[in-house]
């Protein structure tokens, strides 16, 4: 039973246009949510979080948007770089556990 | 900065014997996970650690595998009796409290022959 889902397993982008990668989730209990990237050989990188009370976190040149009526969050990356070509995870988890639900990626690549 | 750091990178094994891993957190982080993750998928949580006790426990972790983390320090994951399903990348992570994020090391590759 995936709880979170990545619908989009690859996408490109040209480099400086925005990168919007998409995930969505089943359970309501869910207030916390994380997005982590990934290369080859690697441990995931840990990238931005959100929590329920907020609908928009930014850092840099990533903004994580979350609609909680929908169950949907993204991550906008803007200018898009090929150094940010790479597998994009997001998490989740719920105020009453501790583990973390991950989705099954989105790989990024950016064109120079 | 020292990240969370594990030990060995890669493992190859034959089916049947035992093996077991090691993860170093953050100094000051109290929170410890364990996760799993095979190709093309997302990493699925095993356990967690808070300071020395273990907390949680998935159902993916069979009483072939145990978790320890004797000093609220470094932690080891032992996987008895291995079998081919066993083969993926074991990730060790952790935190420093709830909302501050989950920082993972590199994993170490579990490969049985």
């Amino acid at each position: 039973d995936q709880q979170v889902k990545q619908n989009s397993p690859s996408l490109s982008v040209q480099e400086g246009r925005i990168s919007i990668l998409n995930c969505d989730y089943t359970n309501s209990m869910f207030d916390y949510f994380l997005w982590y990237k990934k290369y080859p050989a690697e441990g995931p990188t840990f990238l931005i979080s959100i929590s329920s009370i907020k609908d928009k976190n930014e850092d840099g040149r990533f903004t994580v948007f979350l609609n909680k009526s929908a169950k949907h969050l993204s991550l906008h990356i803007v200018p898009s770089q090929p150094g940010d070509s790479a597998v994009y995870f997001c998490a989740a988890s719920s105020g009453t556990g501790n583990q973390f639900y991950f989705g099954t990626g989105t790989s990024l690549t950016v064109i120079p | 900065d020292t990240g969370v750091s594990q030990d060995p990178r890669h493992k190859i094994t034959k089916r049947g014997q035992n093996v077991t891993f090691r993860c170093d957190p953050i100094s000051e982080h109290n929170r410890l996970y364990w996760y799993r993750q095979t190709l093309g998928q997302g990493p699925e949580f095993l356990t967690y650690f808070q300071n020395e006790a273990q907390l949680e426990k998935s159902r993916l972790l069979s009483d072939r595998f145990s978790a320890e983390r004797p000093k609220g320090s470094f932690s080891t994951l032992e996987i008895q009796r291995t079998e081919q399903g066993d083969s993926a990348m074991y990730l060790c992570a952790s935190s420093l409290a709830r909302g501050t994020g989950i920082h993972f090391g590199d994993g170490t590759r579990l490969s049985i022959l």
